[in-house]
């Protein structure tokens, strides 16, 4: 069975500075998919980021992007020019190309940014 | 186009009662999952169901029950609550062979005294 670790409860870092959040996964598979995840206090979870396994180039989304390693089980996100809104639980998620295509979680990162 | 809905939104329970949760997709996903989230361990799959009237167990499904008698809705019930129920659950759904992820609805806070 796959698993995913997030090993930093909590992170915090002051507003216009950089931060990075760490995951590592198990996995047997060659193919899959890994995502992050932001909750707000609101609750919903919203994707931030998605990676192919497959694909060697490292995903970006405007300020966030992803250092994906694959032979080493690492996909650590790191966010640039840390605004207050993006104080929230960050999820490292993996996913299989097979199957239900259920989601694995990590336990989470609480992200604090300080003005 | 509301996405994925859950209803209700709270609940407080008392030990032994039963309730049951909704969820509803108006995207005709043929995937439909439930999560329940508890302080410091993320996310974790209660039971999935990949097609109307199909379910499955997911990593933490004892005390639970679940039907898709529609493929637009995915019920959880709880037959006899417990107060390690008390929990934060999460509907998503998706559509077969997505590369896209999962949509998920607003959660469920559910408190179980």
């Amino acid at each position: 069975a796959q698993t995913v670790t997030q090993s930093q409860p909590e992170m915090s870092v002051q507003e216009a500075e950089t931060v990075t959040l760490s995951c590592t996964y198990d996995t047997s598979e060659s193919d899959y998919y890994l995502f992050w995840y932001k909750q707000p206090p609101s609750r919903q979870m919203i994707l931030v980021i998605r990676q192919e396994a497959y694909k060697q180039q490292n995903a970006t989304e405007n300020r966030f992007s992803v250092n994906f390693q694959k032979a080493a089980k690492s996909f650590s996100l790191k966010i640039s020019d840390s605004q207050l809104g993006d104080a929230a639980m960050y999820f490292c998620a993996y996913r299989s190309y097979q199957g239900a295509q259920k989601l694995v979680f990590g336990q989470g990162t609480r992200l604090t940014i300080n003005p | 186009n509301a996405g994925v809905t859950q209803t209700p939104k709270f609940r407080v329970l008392k030990t032994g009662q039963s309730m049951t949760l909704l969820c509803a997709q108006d995207m005709n996903h043929e995937y439909m999952y439930w999560y329940r989230q508890d302080p410091g361990m993320g996310l974790r799959l209660i039971h999935y169901s990949v097609g109307e009237g199909t379910t499955a167990k997911g990593e933490v499904p004892d005390g639970y029950n679940v039907s898709r008698l529609k493929k637009q809705n995915f019920l959880l019930g709880l037959e006899s609550a417990a107060p390690s129920q008390t929990s934060v659950y999460f509907c998503a759904s998706l559509n077969r062979g997505g590369m896209d992820t999962q949509y998920f609805g607003p959660g469920t806070r559910l408190t179980v005294l």
